[in-house]
């Protein structure tokens, strides 16, 4: 079955600066990838997608773009803030199965 | 417009007994998954409904099973909870379950098993 990959598995950064986590994926016919965020004792929430039929997508300070070529694709945040820090979750959808496969979460720590 | 909801939030239950969780989609959602989060090994998908009907299974041993209603709302029941049961327990709607539409997700039950 699909294999989601998350690293690192923790990234500390400094406030203002610039935070990538990478995923990649097993299954080349994947085509849609989320990408959820799950502060504290919340529940995970979508913050931005993309289809595989794009390359990269923006939202204000967060990006993500997508290599369908080497089955990765990253989430950007810049000008990072203390409230981004959070477990990011990365997913891909399950060719013909209805679902998607998360990664096992990335914790970002932005430091003040 | 309401989110996902999910019964109860918390619960405690002991070795041996069974559960049963219950999740209300966003009005108009058909689709229906569940997922067990467990820290260090992020979302596992345990099944997905539409429809009244379960389309997919994770791996996860037959104690584990769900249903779907006439109004979407599904239930997800375990039974002989062990130890390692415990855990976060969430569902996720969406309106067909295609995964690209993305999920919403509910608040979750917190599982404990003692």
């Amino acid at each position: 079955g699909e294999n989601v990959e998350q690293h690192p598995s923790t990234l500390s950064v400094q406030e203002g600066d610039s935070a990538v986590i990478k995923c990649t994926y097993s299954d080349s016919a994947s085509n849609y990838f989320p990408w959820y965020k799950q502060e504290l004792g919340k529940r995970p929430q979508l913050i931005i997608d993309i289809r595989s039929n794009v390359g990269e997508k923006k939202d204000q300070r967060i990006a993500v773009t997508l290599n369908k070529t080497a089955k990765h694709f990253s989430l950007h945040i810049t000008e990072t803030q203390p409230e981004d820090s959070a477990v990011y979750f990365c997913a891909a959808t399950v060719y013909g199965n209805n679902r998607l496969a998360f990664g096992k979460g990335n914790q970002v720590v932005v430091i003040p | 417009k309401a989110g996902v909801t999910q019964t109860p939030r918390y619960l405690i239950k002991t070795r041996g007994q069974q559960v049963t969780l219950s999740c209300s989609p966003i009005s108009g959602h058909r689709s229906v998954s569940w997922y067990q989060q467990t820290p260090g090994q992020g979302l596992q998908f345990l099944f997905e409904y539409f429809s009244e009907t379960q389309r997919n299974k994770g791996n996860f041993p037959g104690r584990f099973s769900g249903r779907q209603f006439s109004n979407s709302r599904s239930e997800m029941n375990v039974s002989t909870l062990e130890l390692g049961d415990s855990a976060l327990y969430l569902c996720a709607s969406s309106p067909d379950g295609l995964g690209n539409a993305g999920y919403t997700f509910g608040s979750g039950t917190r599982l404990t098993v003692v």
